[in-house]
């Protein structure tokens, strides 16, 4: 089956860095990248919707500027989290979807564990 | 718009007794629903998706979901359940018009398996 790599799964940093996650459509091209934060025990919620060659498309109260995207190629996006804070500690999951169709179903990275210290 | 109800947080359940986990929506068009698993620390899995052809959905593991239309319901089940089975649950509506295919999450349920 369709398979996305996120990398890294865990990152523990002070507070001011700025930290870069992966997010990889191993054996398919994904036009269409999503990223999403999930606090504990909770749902996901969408940040942005991230399209190959575009800019990405924030959800309402996101701020663009903290959370930085990039979809240079039809296999990879990335996600930037600009002088990270503590209250920026969250569990990050991407999926990724393909060209097959608009009721293909998204697939999920295994997510990155951010905490800020 | 659409929304996605689960109506239990928690459901707790002994090893090899059947599975229900309960999902309702919301659409004003033709959704295209999902239930996803989390195991902790990992990202989501497809258990199974609808997308307008059988009503009754089999998925992975045993798992199946029935889509009721005049019920807006599209509740998870598994005859018998298992120990690896513990993990949190989402039921997922799908908004399928061309050029958004964003997602919208229930708000989880945790299984819980007893043995």
């Amino acid at each position: 089956g369709a398979v996305v790599s996120q990398h890294p799964s865990r990152v523990i940093c002070k507070s001011g860095t700025s930290v870069k996650i992966e997010c990889r459509s191993l054996d398919f091209q994904a036009t269409t990248m999503f990223w999403y934060r999930q606090f504990p025990k909770q749902s996901l919620m969408l940040m942005a919707t991230s399209n190959e060659g575009s800019k990405a498309t924030y959800e309402q109260g996101v701020e663009k500027d903290k959370f930085l995207i990039n979809h240079a190629s039809l296999t990879l996006s990335t996600l930037t989290v600009t002088s990270a804070h503590p209250e920026d500690s969250s569990f990050y999951i991407c999926s990724a979807a393909g060209d097959r169709g608009p009721n293909q179903p998204q697939h999920f990275g295994d997510g990155t564990r951010l905490s800020i210290l | 718009a659409q929304s996605v109800t689960q109506l239990d947080s928690h459901v707790s359940v002994s090893e090899g007794t059947p599975v229900l986990l309960r999902c309702n929506y919301s659409s004003s068009y033709s959704p295209s629903l999902f239930w996803y698993v989390q195991h902790p620390n990992k990202g989501l899995q497809l258990l199974l998706k609808y997308t307008s052809a059988a009503t009754l959905v089999k998925g992975i593991n045993g798992f199946e979901a029935e889509f009721k239309k005049s019920e807006t319901s599209f509740h998870l089940t598994k005859p018998s359940a298992h120990m690896s089975d513990a993990a949190e649950y989402f039921c997922v509506v799908m908004d399928p018009r061309a050029g958004r295919r964003a997602l919208t999450f229930g708000s989880g349920t945790r299984l819980q398996v007893q043995p």
